[in-house]
């Protein structure tokens, strides 16, 4: 069965500490990869795509990776407007219909 | 404007009703969702439509009903509304029969849907 599995499930840093999130994924066969911001009362966000194992994609202070069995978000020397909840979810390459199977979610907290 | 638009945004109403929930998206996708966020936060699909065809339909119980009068607009009619019902819906909207290309989701703002 396809599963998604985020850590931490929150995560407090102080403005500038480095850290990084982690999304474990299993898929039979892998689309890709796809990280979300979730912002309180608002839908998700759309941060990148990653569709195979060694693809990095950067965004101002976000970096994200992809390796076979799992990807991380690296958040460089946060600010306080980072702060949200960070999705992971996958997309099997099975069935062409787009459904993305979501992880829990990290919920970040910066402070200043 | 706004891509993914839902309405209302709030709905507050009493067990045993039925009520219905309305998307649109204006960014010219052939294919909308339904999920549903538990209080955990945890986005599950629920239904999926590609150009007014069903084409993903989860374990739903059946008082869920979504209806898309064209590929632009996806509803979704809850019957007989049960306390556990209580979550928070979103509408997406995406392009997925294009080749060589995996098109993000985009989300509305959701519905926060409460059962007293």
């Amino acid at each position: 069965e396809d599963q998604v599995t985020q850590s931490p499930e929150a995560l407090r840093l102080q403005e500038g500490e480095s850290s990084s999130l982690n999304c474990s994924y299993t898929v039979s066969g892998l689309r890709g990869l796809f990280w979300y911001r979730q912002d309180p009362g608002k839908g998700p966000e759309f941060l990148f795509t990653l569709y195979s194992a060694g693809e990095e994609k950067e965004k101002e202070r976000l970096k994200a990776t992809l390796t076979k069995k799992e990807s991380f978000l690296h958040i460089t020397a946060p600010k306080p407007e980072d702060s949200a909840t960070y999705l992971c979810a996958v997309q099997a390459r099975s069935g062409n219909t787009g459904k993305l199977i979501f992880g829990q979610g990290t919920t970040l907290q910066v402070k200043p | 404007d706004t891509a993914v638009s839902q309405t209302p945004k709030y709905l507050v109403t009493q067990m045993g009703n039925d009520k219905s929930i309305k998307c649109e998206q204006n960014l010219g996708h052939d294919t909308m969702y339904w999920y549903k966020q538990d209080s955990k936060k945890f986005l599950k699909i629920m239904f999926s439509y590609n150009n007014k065809e069903l084409i993903i339909n989860e374990t739903v119980p059946n008082r869920f009903s979504p209806k898309s009068p064209d590929k632009a607009h996806l509803n979704l009619h809850i019957n007989s509304l049960e306390l556990g019902d209580s979550a928070v819906y979103f509408c997406a909207s995406s392009q997925v029969f294009i080749s060589r290309s995996n098109q993000p989701q985009h989300f509305g703002d959701g519905t926060r849907l409460s059962i007293l």
